[in-house]
């Protein structure tokens, strides 16, 4: 069976400041992908980043930046100077090869406050 | 290039009662998912189609939850003789069949609140 934690329910932190949400996972599947969403007030989830197990380059996109690394099963999450439109709740979601199915942690709300 | 599309976006019901909720994937995407997501929780699987076929049922699908996709484009959701524990967010999304596990594109969401 597969699991992903994410530890923190909730993070708050002023704008500007640099922020990591944290995402552990459990599966024994050896070919696997994980994946972050935003979900903002409006409810929608919003696909970040998908990462496959085989790739553990860390990737960087504008203020955003994720860290993978299998040895701790960890994929974190970092936005650096962080914004108020970065409020929302962030998920972490895993799943394996052959199946379809996204498994994910129970999302870290994120306040920025100006 | 529209988005995923969910209708309604809110169904409030009596307890007992059948619902029944439409989803429209992206137009050349041939996988599509339900999923369930109640207050506070990341979302829980519910079911897969690729096509018209279903593939993989969760077992949080009791036998009232059934799902089709018919004609392999759009899909529907029934619920029969809800319940209060189904009040929850029920969401759609689809993917392409370009490689294996691709990203998953969700809808809006129905919000279903059992009386």
């Amino acid at each position: 069976a597969q699991k992903v934690t994410q530890a923190q329910t909730e993070i708050s932190v002023v704008e500007k400041e640099d922020v990591t949400l944290d995402c552990v996972y459990e599966t024994r599947d050896t070919t696997y992908y994980l994946f972050w969403y935003k979900q903002p007030p409006s409810g929608e989830l919003v696909f970040l980043i998908r990462r496959n197990s085989f790739d553990e380059q860390n990737e960087i996109s504008g203020r955003y930046s994720w860290n993978f690394q299998k040895s701790t099963s960890s994929f974190n999450f970092t936005i650096t100077a962080s914004q108020v439109v970065d409020s929302a709740v962030y998920f972490c979601a895993l799943s394996v090869q052959g199946a379809q199915k996204l498994v994910f942690g129970q999302g870290t709300r994120l306040t920025i406050n100006p | 290039d529209t988005g995923v599309s969910q209708d309604p976006r809110h169904k409030i019901t009596k307890r007992g009662q059948n619902v029944t909720f439409r989803c429209d994937p992206i137009s050349e995407h041939n996988r599509l998912y339900w999923y369930r997501q109640t207050l506070g929780q990341g979302p829980e699987f519910l079911t897969y189609f690729q096509n018209e076929a279903q593939l993989e049922k969760s077992r949080l699908l009791s036998d009232r939850f059934s799902a089709e996709r018919p004609k392999g484009s759009f899909s529907t959701l029934e619920i029969q003789r809800t319940e209060q524990g189904d009040s929850a967010m029920y969401l759609c999304a689809s993917s392409p069949k370009r490689r294996y596990n691709n990203e998953q594109f969700f809808g809006p969401g129905t919000r279903l609140t059992v009386l």
